[in-house]
Order: C-alpha cells, then sequence, then structure tokens
C-alpha cells in the first residue's frame, strides 16, 4: 500500500518564524490533504490539495503530484499554530485517508 | 456550529473489561470512522461506517467491533481490553462534495488501560 512519511517529526521555532514540513508519498494519488492538530486534540482539516499551490493566511501548501510531495509552509509563525501537522492520502484498498506520523511544532513566545 | 461528540475525554478500564466508546453528531454525515492514534505511527483507521447497521473493517480492526444503530451514534466497543489498546481514540465523519472529501473530527477519547 501506499506509504506516507512526514518531515521532519519535530519542529520547535521561535515566533514570527517561517517553517516547511514536507509530505512525500509512494505511489501517486489523486487526493491529499493537510491537517492541523491543537495541543488539546482537535483535528481540522487545512487544506485539500491533490496538485498546484493554495493560501489561507498564513499557511500555504504546494502539491507536486509527479514528484510525490507536498509542502506546507508556515509564515511568520505564532503560539497558536503549535501542535502536530499531518498530511494524508487516500488508500487504494479501501479509499480511506492514510496518515503520515506527523510532525510536532512547538512554536515559543 | 457542526459538532462530533465522543462521550468521554479520559477513561480509564481494567485489563479484561469490555469498553464502549460513544460518538455522536449532529450533521446527518453518511461515513463515520474511528481511528486510533499513537505517537509515530499518525492515525490509524480501526473501522468505517457509510450507512445505518453497515460496517466496513479498516486497517487494524483486530480486538475491536463497532456498532451504527442509528445514524447519529457510532459506537466502537473493545472486547476486552488489553494494556496495548491504551491509545488516543478519535471520531470522525466526512461528508463529499464534488470531488472533495471533507473530515470532521470528535475532541478525542483518550483511553488507559490498566
Amino acid at each position: 500500500g501506499i506509504q506516507v512519511e512526514q518531515s521532519p517529526p519535530d519542529l520547535i521555532l521561535q515566533e514570527g518564524a517561517n517553517s516547511t514540513l514536507r509530505c512525500n508519498f509512494s505511489d501517486s494519488v489523486n487526493n491529499l490533504q493537510w491537517f492541523h492538530q491543537n495541543p488539546w486534540g482537535q483535528l481540522i482539516n487545512l487544506f485539500y490539495i491533490p496538485s498546484g499551490t493554495k493560501q489561507n493566511g498564513r499557511l500555504s501548501a504546494t502539491t507536486v503530484a509527479t514528484e510525490r510531495y507536498s509542502l506546507l509552509y508556515i509564515s511568520s509563525s505564532q503560539t497558536t499554530d503549535s501542535g502536530v501537522y499531518f498530511c494524508a492520502v487516500p488508500s487504494q484498498r479501501n479509499y480511506q485517508l492514510i496518515w503520515g506520523a506527523g510532525t510536532k511544532l512547538i512554536i515559543k513566545p | 456550529d457542526v459538532k462530533v461528540t465522543q462521550s468521554s475525554r479520559y477513561l480509564v478500564k481494567r485489563t479484561g473489561e469490555k469498553v464502549f466508546l460513544e460518538c455522536v453528531q449532529d450533521m446527518d454525515h453518511e461515513n463515520m470512522f474511528w481511528y486510533r492514534q499513537d505517537p509515530g505511527l499518525g492515525l490509524r483507521l480501526i473501522y468505517f461506517s457509510y450507512d445505518v447497521k453497515m460496517k466496513e473493517k479498516g486497517d487494524i480492526p483486530e480486538g475491536y467491533s463497532v456498532s451504527r444503530e442509528k445514524k447519529e451514534r457510532f459506537s466502537l466497543i473493545l472486547e476486552s481490553a488489553s494494556t496495548n489498546q491504551t491509545s488516543m481514540y478519535l471520531c470522525a465523519t466526512k461528508k463529499t462534495q464534488g470531488i472533495i472529501d471533507g473530515y470532521t473530527f470528535g475532541s478525542g477519547t483518550r483511553l488507559t488501560v490498566v
């Protein structure tokens, strides 16, 4: 099945810094989603991005489907950006999501 | 605001107990999911349901069962809890609009089996 790898596993930054999170996947996909889980456990969808680039405020995401990776950019980090960022792609077996292990981001004030 | 509500935030159970984790949604979504989340492993799908009384095994169904008697409620059952089932459990619903699958998650239940 598809393998999803995220890097780095952990990232600690000062408030105001920029960051780039990476998601590699082992096979072609027609869907990729980025999620954020806050420190209290709540998961929310950030982007649905099978290809191309999307922006939402300080966050943007780019997926290069032909090279099987996606990047999540966070600019001018705030403490509220802390948490775990996951990428997920559909399984070829049952079309449900296969998740990466996540990148844990800590933004220090 | 749409909601997925999990009945317990924290739960401590003894080995061998039968454990019920409840999830209720108010969005009338057909698809509901149970995941477990462990450090370094991301989310892994236990079971999902695409309609009342319908269920499908996910990637790690062993030791679990589910029940969906009503559209709004999806229950995860640990028949005989074991310490390796200590984990964070997340319930989710999905609504597909066009080509986009929109997921909504509950706040999670952190289960400890002692």
